[in-house]
């Protein structure tokens, strides 16, 4: 069974100029997050969808940041424009969701695009 | 808000020995999952076990363990006979009786010495 796929592993930008992280998550799996981590540090969410709706989207800074999952199956997070504080490991995950029971609120995270911004 | 704290910045072991990672946690709930997360550099991060708070047993996999106080909202991870592979980064993580959303500690490195 294939993971949760992201891409590009890697990016690096000039400020100012825009950036998108792209996310497969494993099949089945209704709930998608996307983490922040900074270095030396632990994950902080950004946004978790439910299928295709943002349910929780608070610590987003949505205004550079965006992010979509139209189809309920891979999503796309969107920075523009980039400023050199937005240096991180952006982290995609999934979870089965839906009812108590079947979602044990284990989370299968991607490899991390890993962005710098010059 | 839930917090979660990892006191141990770094911490190392020779191999085949124990090690004994902490964590505490801040949470009003009652019932809620606790877990240790594993991240070896440059991959992704993966389950190592996870607790479910109404339960009083202490989880265990293989040679992984937890000390499990829920009174003292205390969540340790022993790792046993240590393995060069066990080498990553180890977060703790609670999902505050959410069942969604995983707030993280910050981190111990754990390093397996040969």
């Amino acid at each position: 069974e294939a993971g949760v796929v992201q891409s590009p592993r890697y990016k690096i930008i000039e400020k100012k100029q825009p950036v998108a992280f792209w996310c497969n998550p494993i099949s089945g799996h209704n709930t998608l997050y996307w983490y922040l981590q900074n270095l030396g540090q632990g994950p902080e969410l950004l946004i978790r969808y439910e299928n295709e709706e943002a349910v929780d989207d608070s610590q987003l800074p949505k205004d550079r940041f965006s992010a979509e999952r139209l189809k309920g199956v891979d999503s796309t997070l969107k920075i523009q424009p980039a400023e050199l504080g937005d240096s991180a490991v952006y982290l995609c995950a999934s979870s089965l969701g839906g009812l108590a029971g079947a979602n044990t609120g284990e989370l299968f995270f991607g490899e991390g695009s890993r962005l710098t911004v010059l | 808000a839930q917090t979660v704290t990892q006191s141990q910045p770094e911490m190392s072991v020779q191999e085949a020995e124990t090690v004994t990672l902490s964590c505490t946690y801040d949470t009003s709930e009652n019932n809620y999952y606790l877990f240790w997360y594993k991240q070896p550099p440059s991959r992704q991060m993966i389950l190592v076990i996870r607790q479910e708070a109404y339960k009083q047993q202490n989880a265990t996999e293989n040679r992984f363990s937890v000390n499990f106080q829920k009174a003292a909202k205390s969540f340790s991870l022993k790792i046993s006979d240590s393995q060069l592979g066990d080498t990553a980064m180890y977060f703790c993580a609670s999902d505050g009786g959410s069942n969604y959303k995983l707030t993280f500690g910050k981190g111990t490195l754990l390093t397996v010495n040969p």
